[in-house]
């Protein structure tokens, strides 16, 4: 995997649906891993940043693990709820560079 | 405390013109980043500072696009000649150092006519 890639490209789920989408990357260089949350018309807020590999990371419903062995992150939504509509970025930091590349994030629309 | 500013948060030029767009990090963030979103895509990395070191511009599409940090603070994106093509929203952000959250602007949303 030579970017950031992420899947599914969209989701539509109903209120209280559990969910969850994939963040893959290159394991190379790996030095970061950080999930962002997109709200329509709004910035990008901070997640999570992982760098150890088994790392887990939870923020209320929404939780996150990392394998960079396999070069791959899960974002986790328990219990979806229409706030929680917006699109979710996954980027990754190498070591050679403090830039992060983003993924082309997964949009999610929780129906009440 | 606050946050990262931009300023204009509209702009619509006519093409060919030049414009200029600003950035506000958090005071101390040594890290500065500037992305687009045009249409449809994702976040495109840009160009990046980081403290006084030489500026990363590996992202910046064409020579038409320049920015500068003045002083480690503010920084300004340069877009010569625009064309349609540059019409998106472009974002900001800073964070402590490379590697850590950053934290997002509200963007400019360029509008090329």
């Amino acid at each position: 995997i030579l970017n950031v890639e992420q899947s599914p490209q969209s989701l539509h789920v109903q209120e209280g649906d559990s969910t969850n989408f994939t963040c893959s990357f290159p394991s190379s260089n790996f030095y970061a891993l950080h999930w962002y949350r997109w709200e329509t018309a709004k910035s990008p807020e901070a997640l999570f940043v992982m760098t150890l590999n088994g790392d887990e990371k939870k923020k209320g419903r929404i939780s996150a693990t990392l394998n960079t062995k396999e070069g791959y992150s899960y974002l986790y939504i328990k219990g979806s709820q229409p706030e929680d509509s917006a699109t979710y970025l996954c980027a990754q930091g190498s070591s050679n560079t403090g830039k992060l590349i983003f993924g082309q994030g997964t949009t999610l629309q929780v129906k009440p | 405390g606050a946050g990262v500013s931009q300023s204009p948060s509209n702009k619509v030029t006519e093409k060919g013109k030049d414009v200029e767009l600003r950035c506000d990090p958090i005071s101390g963030h040594t890290a500065l980043y500037w992305y687009r979103q045009s249409l449809g895509q994702g976040l495109e990395f840009l160009i990046y500072f980081q403290g006084n070191s030489a500026p990363d511009k590996s992202g910046l599409p064409s020579d038409r696009f320049s920015a500068e940090r003045t002083g480690g603070s503010v920084s300004t994106l340069t877009i010569q000649r625009t064309q349609q093509e540059d019409s998106a929203v472009y974002l900001c952000a800073s964070s402590v150092d490379g590697w850590y959250e950053q934290y997002f602007g509200p963007g400019t949303r360029l509008t090329v006519t």
